[in-house]
């Protein structure tokens, strides 16, 4: 069975650019949740989706926007690329949907290879 | 949020040594996670383990979600155990914690 794959690998844009990454779930996950990994900030949760529908969000702004597709894959979309937006985003999969309040559905999250951003 | 601590922060072993890393959540969780992130940054899932113990070769977790921590056990230590291990817990959405870098020499 494929794993998760993000695309690109890596990606160097300049300040005030827009970018897009995708990320397609492994086959049968219908979650899906972003994260961003920075040095001083550590890992990050950016926002998950379920079914097409966005079901939580983190601490991020406006700029930092995503989408999900019928079959699951996933993109995200950052606009008006800032320098501190430079990172390792990472994109994980799992079978269910995290907060569910029946814990014998929850299954291991499996992360892709990332998009390391560079932004100048 | 949730806040996520991870102790040691760093570690250093001989090859062939055990080692307990330790992470402690603040408040009551559905589940929790460990993760190895390799040089490379791929974060491979080690443990779903929101309770009890479960064990995988010469790895081991234990959750005691009512004291609220986990342990991770690496025994017999390899180089290729070297990287970043990661605790997340999860309440709507995954908190991480900062990490345990663990470097095994030869």
């Amino acid at each position: 069975k494929a794993g998760v794959t993000q695309t690109p690998r890596y990606l160097i844009k300049t300040r005030g650019q827009q970018v897009t990454l995708s990320c397609s779930p492994i086959s049968g996950h219908r979650s899906v949740s972003w994260y961003q990994q920075t040095p001083g900030q550590g890992l990050q949760f950016l926002f998950e989706y379920f079914s097409e529908t966005q079901r939580n969000k983190g601490n991020f702004p406006g700029r930092f926007s995503g989408r999900q597709f019928s079959n699951s894959r996933s993109e995200m979309n950052v606009s008006t690329l800032e320098l501190g937006d430079s990172a390792l985003y990472l994109c994980a999969s799992s079978l269910t949907l995290p907060g569910q309040a029946l814990n014998s559905y929850n299954s291991p999250l499996h992360f892709g290879n990332g998009t390391r951003l560079t932004v100048t | 949020g949730i806040q996520v601590e991870q102790s040691p922060p760093d570690l250093i072993l001989q090859e062939g040594a055990n080692s307990t890393l330790r992470c402690n959540f603040s408040d009551s969780v559905n589940n929790l996670q460990w993760f190895h992130q390799n040089p490379w940054g791929q974060l491979i899932n080690l443990f779903y383990i929101p309770s009890g113990t479960k064990q995988n070769g010469r790895l081991s977790a234990t959750t005691v979600a009512t004291e609220r921590y986990s342990l991770l056990y690496i025994s017999s230590s390899q180089t290729t155990d070297s990287g970043v291990y990661f605790c997340a817990v999860e309440r709507s959405q995954f908190y991480f914690g900062t990490g345990t870098s663990l470097t095994v020499i030869p």
